[in-house]
């Protein structure tokens, strides 16, 4: 299955700023997924990446504020835009495997 | 009404015990079903993955998929204190759509 790194894997970030959150596989995948976790919760979908075309996002999660760029079939970044306190949660980045799906380790934001 | 249900825990017990984990499910057009397992601070890994109806056996992890109840189950059989994590189930209804996630068992392993 494919390795997926993801970075930074934490951090803590000011109300009102951004944070680019990066995601490397080891081999080309055509979709790539950004997930969001909040405390205690299961895995959210915030949109799905295709190479060369614009990200699906789902209900909820609009493009200002979560803009992801997806330039090759290996890489993608997610921003969290304008950040508030109730954007403190994992963000996880994911890819279609055979058998399911391939998770990063995570980012963990915290914002304050 | 949530496409996947899962009983948050936490579940504890002692070593060597016998851990079930169950998920039911509304949508009867999911045929992949999936568990993972996530440790503190760690991403989601994939421990089981099965189509359609049946069981399928890993060593200690045994997953079972009952369709007509829409009910799917992981057994793990001579738990060890490293099975301490969370447990999510997933599915979809078939390759290259959205995956639904259940909320995330937690199980604590005692020594």
């Amino acid at each position: 299955s494919a390795v997926i790194s993801q970075k930074p894997s934490r951090d803590i970030c000011q109300r009102g700023t951004s944070l680019t959150i990066q995601c490397q596989v080891d081999s080309q995948v055509t979709m790539m997924f950004w997930y969001r976790q909040q405390p205690g919760q299961s895995l959210t979908l915030i949109a799905t990446a295709n190479q060369g075309s614009e990200a699906t996002y789902e209900s909820g999660f609009v493009i200002d504020k979560f803009p992801i760029s997806r330039p090759n079939l290996t890489f993608s970044t997610l921003t969290v835009s304008n950040m508030s306190p109730e954007d403190s949660s994992i963000y996880l980045c994911s890819v279609e495997d055979p058998t399911g799906a391939g998770f990063g380790q995570g980012t963990r934001l915290t914002v304050v | 009404q949530k496409e996947v249900e899962q009983d948050p825990g936490p579940l504890s017990v002692p070593e060597g015990a016998i851990v079930s984990l169950n998920c039911t499910y509304s949508n009867s057009a999911f045929q992949y079903f999936m568990w993972y397992r996530q440790y503190s601070r760690k991403g989601p890994e994939l421990l089981m993955y099965t189509y359609s109806s049946g069981n399928k056996e890993d060593g200690r992890f045994t997953a079972q998929v009952d369709k007509s109840s829409k009910y799917i189950s992981l057994f793990i059989r001579d738990s060890q204190p490293s099975d301490s994590a969370t447990y999510l189930c997933a599915m979809r209804k078939n390759n290259f759509n959205k995956f639904y996630f259940g909320s995330g068992t937690k199980l604590n392993v005692k020594p």
